[in-house]
């Protein structure tokens, strides 16, 4: 089946850890991206890669950092910089076309201990 | 000012009845439109796109009207199924692949 998986599905970080979330598309989309989502917020993008070895950064990028090494993989590294990274993070990937419609994977929700 | 926004609800319906809610988006450069369904700690789905004449798809029905810079969701003869939060999702035409998401309109529907 083609999809987009995230792990882990629930990831526990003390204060001051770099914490790496994975997502991988098997949709051979070249576009891809990462947002944060928190209680009563639209979702927020952090970082997006329109092509491998390419990435730009999104509205709320402070904290975070991305590589895209690989077309099927961008993984999303929440430093010690980041001041409220507990959150739900999503990752998505774009099909071209006439709606670029986005796919999203089924989120890791981060909480900060 | 956000660049779209939505009523957060809870718009709460009773089943079989016919339930209609609407989001603004501030930018007039806005392209394409999007509703996404998303249920309670999952990801968003996307539910329909929302083309200029307005569509449907079932019991959904979207409209556009780009005068008044808004777009709506109406949704028939309302199932327990439907109850979710559903995300109004822009894009411009000057940002390729990025998309302006609404924080989401919560409905409930009641037996």
């Amino acid at each position: 089946d083609g999809g987009i998986t995230q792990s882990p599905k629930y990831l526990f970080r003390k204060e001051g850890q770099n914490v790496t979330l994975s997502c991988e598309q098997n949709l051979n989309h070249d576009a891809m991206y990462w947002y944060r989502q928190d209680p009563g917020q639209g979702l927020r993008l952090i970082y997006y890669s329109q092509i491998v070895n390419d990435f730009q950064k999104g509205d709320i990028a402070e904290g975070y950092s991305v590589s895209r090494e690989k077309k099927e993989s961008f993984p999303l590294t929440v430093t010690s910089a980041q001041k409220n990274p507990t959150a739900f993070y999503l990752c998505a990937s774009i099909e071209r076309g006439t709606t670029d419609t986005q796919y999203f994977g089924p989120g890791t929700r981060l909480t900060v201990l | 000012r956000k660049e779209v926004e939505q009523d957060p609800g809870p718009f709460n319906v009773p089943e079989g009845a016919t339930v209609a809610f609407n989001c603004t988006y501030s930018n007039s450069a806005s392209q394409s439109f999007f509703w996404y369904r998303q249920d309670c700690r999952k990801e968003p789905k996307l539910l329909m796109s929302v083309y200029s004449s307005g569509n449907e798809d079932g019991r959904f029905t979207a409209q556009l009207n780009r005068a008044s810079q808004y777009i709506s969701l109406l949704i028939r003869d309302s199932k327990l199924s439907d109850s979710a939060t559903y995300l109004c999702v822009v894009k411009r035409s000057d940002s390729w692949g990025k998309l302006q998401f609404g924080a989401g309109t919560q409905v409930v529907v009641t037996p």
